[in-house]
């Protein structure tokens, strides 16, 4: 089966500017997550979706990172204005059920 | 809250040496428990899974056993390989609500010919 799609892999971006992630999950997962990993650091996870609906979304910073997912299958992660902070790689992954996720291979974000 | 603490990296082996990375946890209930590995520039991918008490997870020659009474889920490896070399992350997924994953930090693993 394909994997979970990201794009696009790489992203340099201006502090205060706007970026915007896009995610294809593999088709059937009802589930999908959005992680983000900070160098040195664990996935965190920043919002989750259950088909088009948000389930948990506590640490997603609402002022400025937003996402949805049209139609319960591709997703977009949207952060605006970008800080350095924000830094990191973007992970998407998908799941059928609570055993096991599968990850795409994340968007390296470096805002300057 | 739940966590997950690994042990600090980075772990340095010749190759065919004996591997262990120390990861334990706190949860309320029975998380299921994992091991991700991250290649250089790559994603994550499920390593092995233990899903209840006593469980041994394995694959590419890598293991781990779900052990409730230290609340421990150690990952082992008898002869490590260069092509091991990579971030092993430890999680766990809480079995009510969301089932969101929580990760540790990572280890690194770094195998010299």
């Amino acid at each position: 089966e394909a994997g979970v799609a990201q794009s696009p892999r790489y992203k340099i971006i201006e502090k205060r500017q706007s970026v915007a992630f896009w995610c294809n999950p593999i088709s059937g997962h009802a589930t999908l997550y959005w992680y983000q990993q900070i160098l040195g650091q664990g996935p965190k996870l920043l919002i989750q979706f259950q088909n088009n609906g948000v389930v948990d979304d506590s640490q997603l910073p609402k002022d400025r990172f937003s996402a949805e997912r049209l139609k319960g299958v591709d997703s977009t992660l949207k952060i605006q204005p970008a800080k350095l902070e924000d830094s990191a790689v973007y992970l998407c992954a998908s799941s059928f059920s609570r055993d096991g996720y599968t990850f795409g291979s994340g968007t390296r974000l470096t805002v300057v | 809250g739940n966590s997950v603490t690994q042990m600090e990296g980075p772990v340095t082996l010749s190759e065919e040496a004996f591997l262990t990375i120390n990861c334990t946890y706190t949860a309320t209930g029975y998380p299921s428990l994992f091991w991700y590995v991250q290649y250089p520039g790559e994603g994550l991918q499920l390593l092995l899974k233990a899903t209840k008490a006593d469980d041994k997870g394995s694959n590419k020659g890598f293991e781990a056993t779900y052990r409730k009474e230290t609340t421990s889920f150690h990952l082992e490896k008898g002869s490590v390989q260069v092509s091991d070399s990579a971030v092993y992350f430890c999680a766990l997924s809480e079995n009510e609500g969301t089932y969101k994953y929580i990760f540790g930090t990572g280890t690194r693993l770094k195998v010299l010919a």
